[in-house]
C-alpha cells in the first residue's frame, strides 16, 4: 500500500506570496492532519480534517488554512507569506474509523520544504 | 494542556552501546504515546507506541514503556547500529480525549548518532 505523500517536496516563494501544499493520504485513511517543522519551535500542529471538515486547529495565524476533499486528499494554504513561514510541512493520515478510540497511529509524508525569501 | 519534555541532543555513541532517550509528558485523561524517528531529509516514521499504562511498545529493538506513576515513555536499545543515528521524537497523542482528535504534541527531538 503507498504511503503518504505529498507535493511539492520542495519550493520557493517571497515574501507577501502565496503557497497551496497537497497531501494525499494513505488509501482509506480519512483523516489528515498538517504539521509544521521548523529549528526554533520544532513540531507543531497546524490543524486536522476528517470528512471535509476541520475537527482541530493549532495556534496558528489565519493565513493558515486547509481543505479537504471528498476522496481525503488535502491541501493546506498559507497566504501573505512571512519569512518566518519557512519550514518543512509535514502531512499525516489516520483510519479515522467511527467507533474506535481517538489515540490513532498518524504515518507521515516525507514533508514540503518551503522557503521564504 | 499537554507537553512533552525530551531529553536534548545531541548524544553521541559508539556502535553496539547502549541507548537511552528520556522522556518524561503533562497530560490530562489517558493519552497514547509514540516514539517517532526521523532521518536526514525525511519525514516521520513510527517507531513504537503504547496506548495504555504498563503497555511496553517495541520495533527494531527499540523498547519503551508507558509508566503512568512517573508520566514517562523513555526509549531504549541495547545495541546501537550506525543506521540508528536520526532524530527521535517523543509524541503524545490524545487518548480517550475526543477534543484532542488526532493531534499529537511533540518533545523537542533528540539527535543521536552512531559512530562506528
Amino acid at each position: 500500500k503507498a504511503g503518504v505523500t505529498q507535493t511539492p517536496r520542495y519550493l520557493i516563494k517571497t515574501r507577501g506570496q502565496q503557497v497551496t501544499l497537497s497531501c494525499s493520504p494513505i488509501s482509506g485513511h480519512r483523516s489528515v492532519s498538517w504539521y509544521q517543522q521548523t529549528p526554533g519551535q520544532g513540531l507543531q500542529f497546524l490543524f486536522e480534517y476528517f470528512s471535509e471538515t476541520q475537527r482541530n486547529k493549532g495556534n496558528f495565524p489565519g493565513r493558515f488554512s486547509g481543505r479537504q476533499f471528498s476522496n481525503s486528499r488535502s491541501e493546506m494554504n498559507v497566504s501573505t507569506l512571512e519569512l518566518g513561514d519557512s519550514a518543512l510541512y509535514l502531512c499525516a493520515s489516520s483510519l479515522a474509523v467511527p467507533g474506535l478510540p481517538y489515540q490513532e497511529t498518524q504515518y507521515f509524508g516525507p514533508g514540503t520544504r518551503l522557503l521564504v525569501l | 494542556g499537554n507537553s512533552v519534555t525530551q531529553m536534548e541532543g545531541p548524544v553521541t555513541l559508539s556502535e553496539e552501546a547502549f541507548l537511552t532517550i528520556n522522556c518524561t509528558y503533562t497530560a490530562t485523561g489517558y493519552p497514547s504515546l509514540f516514539w517517532y524517528v526521523q532521518y536526514p531529509g525525511e519525514g516521520l516514521q513510527l517507531l513504537l507506541k503504547a496506548t495504555k499504562a504498563d503497555d511496553k511498545g517495541s520495533n527494531k529493538g527499540f523498547e519503551a514503556t508507558y509508566r503512568k506513576e512517573t508520566t514517562s515513555f523513555h526509549l531504549e536499545k541495547g545495541s546501537v547500529q550506525v543506521s540508528d543515528s536520526a532524530v527521535y521524537f517523543c509524541a503524545l497523542g490524545g487518548g480517550t480525549s475526543k477534543a484532542a482528535g488526532n493531534k499529537l504534541t511533540f518533545g523537542g527531538g533528540t539527535r543521536v548518532l552512531v559512530k562506528p
